[in-house]
Protein backbone atom coordinates (compact mmCIF):
# COMPACT_ATOMS: atom_id res chain seq x y z
CA UNK A 1 0.00 0.00 0.00
CA UNK A 2 1.05 3.68 -0.19
CA UNK A 3 3.36 4.04 3.00
CA UNK A 4 5.76 7.35 3.75
CA UNK A 5 8.07 6.63 6.89
CA UNK A 6 9.32 9.12 9.18
CA UNK A 7 12.73 8.84 10.54
CA UNK A 8 13.81 9.84 12.88
CA UNK A 9 11.08 8.69 15.10
CA UNK A 10 12.74 10.87 18.30
CA UNK A 11 15.35 13.10 18.78
CA UNK A 12 16.33 14.54 21.85
CA UNK A 13 18.80 17.50 20.91
CA UNK A 14 21.06 19.93 23.07
CA UNK A 15 19.22 23.77 22.83
CA UNK A 16 21.33 25.52 20.00
CA UNK A 17 21.72 22.14 18.07
CA UNK A 18 20.51 21.47 14.68
CA UNK A 19 17.46 18.79 13.90
CA UNK A 20 16.38 17.29 11.03
CA UNK A 21 13.24 14.99 10.50
CA UNK A 22 12.75 13.17 6.45
CA UNK A 23 9.89 11.67 5.17
CA UNK A 24 10.07 9.13 2.33
CA UNK A 25 7.55 7.92 0.40
CA UNK A 26 7.60 4.78 -2.01
CA UNK A 27 5.61 6.28 -4.36
CA UNK A 28 5.62 9.73 -6.16
CA UNK A 29 3.33 12.19 -3.94
CA UNK A 30 1.38 14.96 -5.55
CA UNK A 31 2.31 17.38 -2.94
CA UNK A 32 3.24 17.22 1.10
CA UNK A 33 2.58 19.46 4.05
CA UNK A 34 4.24 19.50 7.36
CA UNK A 35 2.48 19.89 10.81
CA UNK A 36 3.85 20.40 14.54
CA UNK A 37 2.18 19.35 17.57
CA UNK A 38 2.70 20.67 20.80
CA UNK A 39 2.73 18.27 23.84
CA UNK A 40 -1.21 18.31 24.78
CA UNK A 41 -1.99 20.11 21.61
CA UNK A 42 -3.38 19.66 18.32
CA UNK A 43 -1.19 19.74 15.05
CA UNK A 44 -0.79 23.16 13.77
CA UNK A 45 -0.01 23.87 9.86
CA UNK A 46 3.79 24.67 9.13
CA UNK A 47 4.14 24.67 5.25
CA UNK A 48 3.09 22.78 1.58
CA UNK A 49 5.39 21.99 -0.93
CA UNK A 50 4.12 20.97 -4.44
CA UNK A 51 7.15 21.40 -6.73
CA UNK A 52 9.90 19.42 -7.02
CA UNK A 53 13.17 20.20 -5.39
CA UNK A 54 10.89 23.09 -3.94
CA UNK A 55 12.56 24.26 -0.89
CA UNK A 56 11.04 26.76 1.32
CA UNK A 57 12.28 28.73 4.91
CA UNK A 58 10.30 30.09 7.89
CA UNK A 59 12.95 31.73 10.17
CA UNK A 60 14.75 29.19 11.17
CA UNK A 61 12.74 26.24 9.58
CA UNK A 62 13.92 25.01 5.89
CA UNK A 63 11.84 22.36 4.31
CA UNK A 64 12.62 20.76 1.11
CA UNK A 65 10.31 18.50 -1.42
CA UNK A 66 12.91 16.36 -3.07
CA UNK A 67 13.20 15.99 -6.78
CA UNK A 68 11.63 12.74 -7.31
CA UNK A 69 8.40 14.20 -4.94
CA UNK A 70 8.86 10.83 -2.70
CA UNK A 71 10.47 12.34 0.40
CA UNK A 72 11.07 15.91 1.84
CA UNK A 73 12.77 17.11 5.01
CA UNK A 74 12.29 19.46 7.65
CA UNK A 75 15.38 20.98 9.19
CA UNK A 76 15.46 23.50 11.80
CA UNK A 77 18.82 25.68 13.12
CA UNK A 78 20.12 26.17 16.77
CA UNK A 79 16.85 24.68 18.23
CA UNK A 80 15.23 26.28 20.91
CA UNK A 81 12.98 24.87 23.74
CA UNK A 82 9.87 26.47 21.79
CA UNK A 83 10.91 24.10 19.28
CA UNK A 84 9.65 20.85 21.16
CA UNK A 85 6.90 18.69 19.93
CA UNK A 86 6.02 15.94 17.50
CA UNK A 87 6.81 16.97 13.68
CA UNK A 88 4.45 15.67 11.12
CA UNK A 89 4.58 15.10 7.08
CA UNK A 90 1.21 14.63 5.63
CA UNK A 91 1.08 13.38 2.20
CA UNK A 92 -1.02 13.65 -0.96
CA UNK A 93 -0.62 10.45 -3.37
CA UNK A 94 -3.20 12.64 -5.43
CA UNK A 95 -6.24 10.83 -4.24
CA UNK A 96 -7.39 13.96 -2.48
CA UNK A 97 -6.60 11.81 0.90
CA UNK A 98 -4.11 13.22 3.18
CA UNK A 99 -1.90 10.70 5.43
CA UNK A 100 0.06 11.31 8.01
CA UNK A 101 3.50 10.13 8.76
CA UNK A 102 3.83 8.67 12.31
CA UNK A 103 5.77 11.49 13.21
CA UNK A 104 9.06 12.42 14.55
CA UNK A 105 9.27 13.61 18.31
CA UNK A 106 11.42 16.25 19.49
CA UNK A 107 12.74 17.17 22.76
CA UNK A 108 15.02 19.88 23.78
CA UNK A 109 17.49 19.50 26.25
CA UNK A 110 18.38 22.75 28.38
CA UNK B 1 -11.58 34.60 12.81
CA UNK B 2 -13.24 31.39 14.54
CA UNK B 3 -11.53 28.32 14.70
CA UNK B 4 -12.68 24.81 14.41
CA UNK B 5 -15.14 23.89 17.41
CA UNK B 6 -15.43 20.77 18.50
CA UNK B 7 -16.81 19.25 21.93
CA UNK B 8 -17.06 17.33 24.19
CA UNK B 9 -13.20 18.25 25.30
CA UNK B 10 -13.48 14.71 27.35
CA UNK B 11 -15.19 11.79 27.71
CA UNK B 12 -15.29 8.92 29.74
CA UNK B 13 -17.50 5.55 29.25
CA UNK B 14 -17.87 1.86 29.61
CA UNK B 15 -17.26 -0.24 26.82
CA UNK B 16 -20.26 -1.08 24.86
CA UNK B 17 -21.71 2.43 25.77
CA UNK B 18 -21.87 4.75 22.91
CA UNK B 19 -20.79 8.11 22.28
CA UNK B 20 -21.14 11.04 19.98
CA UNK B 21 -18.63 13.88 19.16
CA UNK B 22 -19.46 17.58 17.18
CA UNK B 23 -17.59 19.63 15.22
CA UNK B 24 -18.21 22.70 13.65
CA UNK B 25 -15.59 24.00 11.17
CA UNK B 26 -14.24 27.20 9.93
CA UNK B 27 -17.45 28.93 8.34
CA UNK B 28 -16.76 28.23 4.34
CA UNK B 29 -14.56 25.56 4.87
CA UNK B 30 -16.12 22.91 2.19
CA UNK B 31 -13.38 19.90 3.51
CA UNK B 32 -14.08 18.29 7.00
CA UNK B 33 -12.16 15.48 8.29
CA UNK B 34 -12.61 13.24 11.15
CA UNK B 35 -9.38 12.23 12.66
CA UNK B 36 -8.44 9.10 15.26
CA UNK B 37 -4.93 9.75 17.21
CA UNK B 38 -3.85 7.01 19.95
CA UNK B 39 -1.12 8.14 22.26
CA UNK B 40 2.34 8.40 20.53
CA UNK B 41 0.88 7.99 17.15
CA UNK B 42 0.01 9.87 13.84
CA UNK B 43 -3.74 10.94 12.82
CA UNK B 44 -5.28 8.33 11.41
CA UNK B 45 -7.87 9.59 9.03
CA UNK B 46 -11.07 8.38 9.68
CA UNK B 47 -13.28 10.08 7.23
CA UNK B 48 -13.68 13.17 4.87
CA UNK B 49 -16.94 14.99 3.59
CA UNK B 50 -16.50 17.12 0.55
CA UNK B 51 -19.47 19.43 1.37
CA UNK B 52 -22.00 17.01 2.28
CA UNK B 53 -20.63 14.39 0.22
CA UNK B 54 -18.33 11.59 1.44
CA UNK B 55 -15.17 11.73 -0.52
CA UNK B 56 -13.28 8.92 2.00
CA UNK B 57 -14.39 6.34 4.59
CA UNK B 58 -12.29 3.35 3.54
CA UNK B 59 -10.41 3.19 7.39
CA UNK B 60 -13.92 3.89 9.42
CA UNK B 61 -15.32 1.10 11.08
CA UNK B 62 -18.34 0.89 10.02
CA UNK B 63 -20.00 -1.70 11.65
CA UNK B 64 -19.57 0.24 14.96
CA UNK B 65 -18.30 3.98 13.74
CA UNK B 66 -20.83 6.19 11.68
CA UNK B 67 -20.25 10.26 10.71
CA UNK B 68 -22.49 12.66 9.31
CA UNK B 69 -22.57 16.08 7.62
CA UNK B 70 -25.36 18.24 8.51
CA UNK B 71 -26.28 20.89 5.41
CA UNK B 72 -22.54 20.78 4.34
CA UNK B 73 -21.44 22.30 7.75
CA UNK B 74 -21.37 20.76 11.51
CA UNK B 75 -20.78 17.24 11.92
CA UNK B 76 -20.72 14.39 14.50
CA UNK B 77 -18.88 11.19 14.86
CA UNK B 78 -20.95 8.19 16.15
CA UNK B 79 -19.34 5.47 18.01
CA UNK B 80 -21.89 2.12 19.49
CA UNK B 81 -20.69 -0.05 20.53
CA UNK B 82 -17.15 1.34 21.69
CA UNK B 83 -14.20 -0.95 22.56
CA UNK B 84 -11.35 -0.49 24.84
CA UNK B 85 -9.16 -0.09 21.34
CA UNK B 86 -11.28 3.16 20.50
CA UNK B 87 -9.62 5.04 23.32
CA UNK B 88 -8.04 8.07 21.40
CA UNK B 89 -8.20 11.83 20.62
CA UNK B 90 -10.67 12.29 18.08
CA UNK B 91 -9.75 15.71 16.19
CA UNK B 92 -11.48 17.38 13.56
CA UNK B 93 -10.02 19.46 10.90
CA UNK B 94 -11.33 21.20 8.22
CA UNK B 95 -10.04 23.35 4.96
CA UNK B 96 -10.89 25.32 2.56
CA UNK B 97 -11.16 22.71 0.18
CA UNK B 98 -8.89 19.50 -0.33
CA UNK B 99 -5.78 20.05 -1.27
CA UNK B 100 -5.58 23.03 1.43
CA UNK B 101 -3.92 22.76 4.81
CA UNK B 102 -6.06 22.55 7.29
CA UNK B 103 -7.35 23.12 10.77
CA UNK B 104 -7.60 21.27 13.65
CA UNK B 105 -10.07 21.74 16.26
CA UNK B 106 -8.46 20.86 20.28
CA UNK B 107 -9.87 17.26 20.06
CA UNK B 108 -12.28 15.27 21.91
CA UNK B 109 -10.19 12.92 24.36
CA UNK B 110 -12.10 9.41 24.80
CA UNK B 111 -11.48 7.04 27.58
CA UNK B 112 -12.89 3.79 26.68
CA UNK B 113 -13.31 1.79 30.55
Amino acid sequence: GQQVMQIPQYQHVQEGEDFTTYCNSSTTLSNIQWYKQRPGGHPVFLIQLVKSGEVKKQKRLTFQFGEAKKNSSLHITATQTTDVGTYFCARDFGNEKLTFGTGTRLTIIP
Amino acid sequence: EAGVAQSPRYKIIEKRQSVAFWCNPISGHATLYWYQQILGQGPKLLIQFQNNGVVDDSQLPKDRFSAERLKGVDSTLKIQPAKLEDSAVYLCASSLNYNEKLFFGSGTQLSVL
